[in-house]
Formats: structure tokens, sequence, C-alpha cells
């Protein structure tokens, strides 16, 4: 079965301050792991994922995230975070051979960047 | 990528009544999912949606509390049915993008059921 930890319920980081958010997962085979924020009363947006190729993964509003196999993980991560970027961040996971190709998220974890 | 315009995005609704939502994609998708989410909370998948076939429901949903339509590859619609203050909660749904492995959201439905 397919699985996300995010063991982060909320992560507190003064603006200008490099910010990481953790997750790890547990998949059967290989897997798509994907990052989501979502502000207030929104929807989800998507940041970025990881199918395969370069561990290392850019996505949207200057964030990035490593793939790591042999830990499982793939954690967030900004060189400096701004106070807009205060908001609930998810994890997903996706196993690449799941019949359904059904996202399975993480608990969520919650931003707050300070000035 | 795929841009998914969803309605209502909030609704009060009376116990016992029902509430369809709509989501509809910008171009065609093979896989729709429907999540539901508490405020704050994480998303827990309700049913996959796709076109042509009977949706497919997670442990803990039925198709008699919440049926699904998919008649097209841009359209879908989650029904959530004989209402109770329990179903307040925020519902989205989801396209997966068949090129590019992406999956997109509607911008939610805020339900309360008084």
């Amino acid at each position: 079965a397919q699985s996300v930890a995010q063991p982060e319920d909320q992560v507190n980081v003064a603006e200008g301050n490099p910010l990481t958010v953790k997750c790890t997962y547990s998949v059967s085979g290989n897997p798509y792991l994907f990052w989501y924020v979502q502000y207030p009363n929104r929807g989800l947006q998507f940041l970025l994922k990881y199918i395969t190729g370069d561990n290392l993964v850019k996505g949207s509003y200057g964030f990035e995230a490593e793939f790591n196999k042999s830990q499982t993980s793939f954690h967030l991560k900004k060189p400096s975070a701004l106070v807009s970027d205060s908001a609930l961040y998810f994890c997903a996971v996706r196993a690449s051979n799941t019949g359904f190709q059904k996202l399975v998220f993480g608990t969520g974890t919650r931003l707050l960047v300070s000035p | 990528s795929a841009v998914i315009s969803q309605k209502p995005s909030r609704d009060i609704c009376q116990r016992g009544t029902s509430l369809t939502i709509q989501c509809q994609v910008d171009s065609q998708v093979t896989m729709m999912f429907w999540y539901r989410q508490q405020p704050g909370q994480s998303l827990t998948l309700i049913a996959t949606a796709n076109q042509g076939s009977e949706a497919t429901y997670e442990s803990g949903f039925v198709i008699d509390k919440f049926p699904i339509s998919r008649p097209n590859l841009t359209f879908s619609t989650l029904t959530v049915s004989n209402m109770s203050p329990e179903d307040s909660s925020i519902y989205l749904c989801s396209a997966r993008q068949d090129t590019n492995y992406g999956y997109t959201f509607g911008s939610g439905t805020r339900l309360t059921v008084v």
C-alpha cells in the first residue's frame, strides 16, 4: 500500500531564512512524488513533481525538492522564505505501476513565515 | 496544464437534501478523482471516475451516498445525497493529465449542512 508521512504539523521560519518541509513515502515499485500548496479557502496548487531523471526537482515560486531513494524522502526546500509562502503544504505519492493511478496525500504541514 | 472549473464554490444545505457538484476541465482527461477534505486537514479520496465506466469507490464511501457521473472526457459531477451535518466538508475534484503525469485540482466546494 502507498503511504506518505509528513512528520511536522507546523514549520516556523523567519523571512529570508531557508525552509525545509519534510516528506517520506512508502510505495511498491518506483514512486511518482508531488508537492502541492493550499492557501486558505483555495484548492490545491501544484508546486513540483518527481517522475524520473534528476533527483533535484525545481518547481514554482522558487521551491525545489530532492528525491532520495535510499531514504525514501522527498523534502521540499526553498533558499529564502517569504511571508507569502505561509500556507498548508501537502506531499503526495503514486506508485508508477498502480492501475488506477490515484494520489495518496500526507497529513499536511502548515508553514508559517514570520516577518 | 489543465484548468478545472468547480461549482458551486460553497453552499449551505438543509439536512436530508442533496447537492450536486460539477467539475469542468478545459481539456480531455482520462481520469478524474473526487476528494473530501476537512478544513486544514488532509485529502481523503472518495472515488475515481473514468469516462464510460462505473466509478471506483474507496473504502468507506458508497455509490448510494456519493453518486458520480462522468458523461465525457471533460466533465464530472459528484452528488452528496441525503446530507447530514457530518457531510460538512470541502469537496475537491482532480484530473490526471494524460500527457505529463500531472494532477490538477479544482478550487473546491465548501459544504455546510445545517
